[in-house]
C-alpha cells in the first residue's frame, strides 16, 4: 500500500516531443506528489508538486496531470529539449509519517536532438 | 528552492575504515532530515529519518549500528558509515525538510569501498 507504481521504464522522444511519465499509488493518505528530477551523479531535484485537491498544475514547461478517483498522476513536459534527458521520479507523502518520500521506480528520458 | 549542501561528493575508502558525509540545510532550518542510498539505474532507497535532537529512526534492514546518524543541529546531519565493506559502495544523498511538506536534496556522496 505504500508503493508508488511508475511507467515507463525509458523513454526516448524527438526534441520538441511531449514526453509523458505515469504515476499510480495505492495509499488513499498520500495528500503531496511531488516530481524530481535526476542528472547522472547528482541529488534529485524537486521539479513540480501537486496536492490532491487540484487536478492539474503548470510551472512552466512541466506540467502534472492529477486524477483523484484513479490515484494515479502523470507528468508532461512540453516542448522537450536535449538538456530535459534525465530520470524523472515520482513520489508521494503524507503527514502522518513525517513526510518521508515514497519514490516511484524512476524514468530515464532520452531527447534526441 | 532551497539549497542542501552535502560533502564530500565522492569518497574512496579501504575496507575496515569509517567514513562520514555531511548534511547541511544552508538557508533553512531543517528539523526532520532523511538519508537515502540509491543503487546505479535504481530509485531512492530510505535508510533513515533524523530529527534534530533525537535519535534517528531507521527503516527494516538498515542496521543501525553501522550507518550512525547524528543530528545535532537545525542545519547539520551526518551519515557515519562505520567498518565500510564493499557492498556498502553505494550513492547516499541527504534531504532536508523545509516546512510544510517540500523535501530538497543534496548532491549526493558516492562512496566507494575498496
Amino acid at each position: 500500500q505504500q508503493q508508488v507504481k511508475q511507467s515507463p521504464q525509458s523513454l526516448i522522444v524527438q526534441k520538441g516531443g511531449i514526453p509523458i511519465i505515469n504515476c499510480a499509488y495505492e495509499n488513499t493518505a498520500f495528500d503531496y506528489f511531488p516530481w524530481y528530477q535526476q542528472f547522472p551523479g547528482k541529488g534529485p531535484a524537486l521539479l513540480i508538486a501537486i496536492r490532491p485537491d487540484v487536478s492539474e498544475k503548470k510551472e512552466g514547461r512541466f506540467t502534472i496531470s492529477f486524477n483523484k478517483s484513479a490515484k494515479q498522476f502523470s507528468l508532461h513536459i512540453m516542448d522537450s529539449q536535449p538538456g530535459d534527458s534525465a530520470t524523472y521520479f515520482c513520489a508521494a507523502s503524507m503527514n502522518f509519517v513525517g513526510r518521508q518520500l515514497t519514490f516511484g521506480s524512476g524514468t530515464q528520458l532520452t531527447v534526441l536532438p | 528552492g532551497a539549497v542542501v549542501s552535502q560533502h564530500p561528493s565522492r569518497v574512496i575508502c579501504k575496507s575496515g575504515t569509517s567514513v562520514k558525509i555531511e548534511c547541511r540545510s544552508l538557508d533553512f532550518q531543517a528539523t526532520t532530515m532523511f538519508w537515502y542510498r540509491q543503487f546505479p539505474k535504481q530509485s531512492l532507497m530510505l535508510m533513515a529519518t533524523s530529527n534534530e535532537g533525537s535519535k534517528a529512526t531507521y527503516e527494516q534492514g538498515v542496521e543501525k549500528d553501522k550507518f550512525l546518524i547524528n543530528h545535532a543541529s537545525l542545519t547539520l546531519s551526518t551519515l557515519t558509515v562505520t567498518s565500510a565493506h564493499p557492498e556498502d559502495s553505494s550513492f547516499y544523498i541527504c534531504s532536508a525538510k523545509k516546512g510544510g511538506e517540500k523535501l530538497f536534496f543534496g548532491s549526493g556522496t558516492q562512496l566507494s569501498v575498496l
